[in-house]
């Protein structure tokens, strides 16, 4: 089984300033890893997913992620946030076969963009 | 036109009831699920569909019962709903094949959110 720990619950930050939120993966098998945003009131929908090869990858709005498999971690970062990313951040994981493809998400991150 | 669209998207009922919250996607994919997220935002999957046939059932009270009539619409029908029950649900997809061409990214509707008095 496959267990995801987003690190940080809330993130406040500054408009135009970096951002990194924080994921960090348990698994005994191979994984995927996806980020999803929840904008307020809305479902989730994807953000960029690592599946093979390059280890950053680039999504949508400006974002990515860099999988880091010695320790088990992909982070979202952004350099530079707008009022408009203010959302939950879910990561997730799945394994890459079997029953193991079910998707687990982490407990979100809130991040909040101050004016 | 909505890919994933839940109904309704509000409901609020006394313990006890019976609800049902109605999902239909017109994506064309085969599978489909039923996420929890409780109020601290936490995302746990119940239910999922492939064609029609339960694929996952998680430990979930048999007082929830999903319905798949045909594989674009999963309904959820709650029975004897309790206060723990209030929560927001959310119907996602997701199509077949491998990762790589797509499976495993799930689509998601807006939600529903149910409260119970």
């Amino acid at each position: 089984a496959q267990s995801v720990t987003q690190l940080d619950s809330q993130v406040p930050v500054f408009e135009e300033a970096p951002v990194e939120l924080r994921c960090n993966y348990s698994s005994s098998v191979s994984v995927y890893l996806f980020w999803y945003v929840q904008y307020p009131n809305q479902g989730l929908q994807l953000l960029l997913k690592y599946l093979s090869g390059s280890t950053l990858v680039k999504g949508i709005n400006g974002f990515e992620a860099e999988f880091n498999k010695s320790q088990t971690s992909f982070h979202l970062r952004k350099p530079s946030v707008h009022i408009s990313d203010t959302a939950e951040y879910f990561c997730a994981v799945s394994g890459t076969s079997g029953s193991a493809r079910q998707l687990t998400f982490g407990s979100g991150t809130q991040l909040t963009v101050l004016p | 036109d909505t890919a994933v669209s839940q109904t309704p998207k509000y409901l609020v009922t006394q313990m006890g009831n019976d609800k049902s919250i109605k999902c239909e996607q017109n994506l064309g994919h085969d599978t489909m699920y039923w996420y929890k997220q409780d109020s601290k935002k936490f995302l746990k999957i119940m239910f999922s569909y492939n064609n029609k046939e339960l694929i996952i059932n998680e430990t979930v009270p048999n007082r929830f019962s999903p319905k798949s009539p045909d594989k674009a619409h999963l309904n959820l029908h709650i029975n004897s709903l309790e206060l723990g029950d209030s929560a927001v649900y959310f119907c996602a997809s997701s199509q077949d094949g491998t990762v790589l061409s797509g499976a495993n990214v799930l689509t998601f509707g807006a939600g529903s959110r149910l409260t119970v008095l």
